[in-house]
């Protein structure tokens, strides 16, 4: 089974600095996709950034870039440019690739609360 | 779009009470989950379904039912409350079960439910 660990539960940046939160997973599979995922005090979730391990390039999305080490299953979240709307809780997940019946399930990790700091 | 609706938002409970906690989505999306989210411990899988009258069970499954009568809804019962199931629930949707390939899932505003 897939299983995903985030070992900092609590961040803090400084506004307009850059903060980074780590994230490994172990897997046995070659193919999946990787998230990282945004709960506001809303709970609401929000996909932030995506990764499909085939894809040597890390995924960038504005302020937010991940570093995607395969070999070492390591998948970790930069945001630049700190903004006080970043505060949340910030969740790693897993997702196979492989065509199964369950080949769309989620596994997350604990989360990090991020806390931007003016 | 409504996209995935989920309701009660909040519901508190006395032990041993039953209750169903409704999730439907309007986005013709064929796989439907729910999740519950504990402190430390992330989200964790509870049933899931790859289409109507198809469901299997997720990692934490006991002590809950679903069925998938039509493709917009899944309800989630609790047949006897118990004070481990206090935890947020959420419902969410995708558009592939089983046929790969990305498709985002998407996430309901979430249940808060407390059993006392």
């Amino acid at each position: 089974a897939q299983t995903v660990t985030q070992s900092q539960p609590e961040m803090s940046v400084q506004e307009a600095e850059t903060v980074t939160l780590s994230c490994t997973y172990d897997t046995s599979e070659s193919d999946y996709y990787l998230f990282w995922y945004k709960q506001p005090p809303s709970r609401q979730m929000i996909l932030v950034i995506r990764q499909e391990a085939y894809k040597q390039q890390n995924a960038t999305e504005n302020r937010f870039s991940v570093n995607f080490q395969k070999a070492a299953k390591s998948f970790s979240l930069k945001i630049s440019d700190s903004q006080l709307g970043d505060a949340a809780m910030y969740f790693c997940a897993y997702r196979s690739a492989v065509q199964t019946r369950d080949g769309n399930k989620l596994v997350f990790g604990a989360g990090t609360i991020l806390r931007v700091k003016s | 779009n409504a996209g995935v609706t989920q309701t009660p938002k909040f519901q508190v409970l006395k032990t041993g009470q039953s209750m169903t906690l409704q999730c439907a989505q309007d986005m013709n999306h064929e796989y439907m989950s729910w999740y519950r989210q504990d402190p430390g411990m992330g989200l964790r899988l509870i049933h899931y379904s790859v289409g109507a009258g198809i469901t299997d069970q997720g990692e934490v499954p006991n002590g809950y039912n679903v069925s998938r009568s039509t493709t917009e809804d899944f309800p989630l019962r609790l047949l006897s409350a118990a004070p481990s199931q206090t935890s947020v629930y959420f419902c969410a949707s995708s558009g592939a079960g089983t046929s790969g390939g990305h498709y985002e899932q998407y996430f309901g505003p979430g249940t808060r439910l407390t059993v006392t």
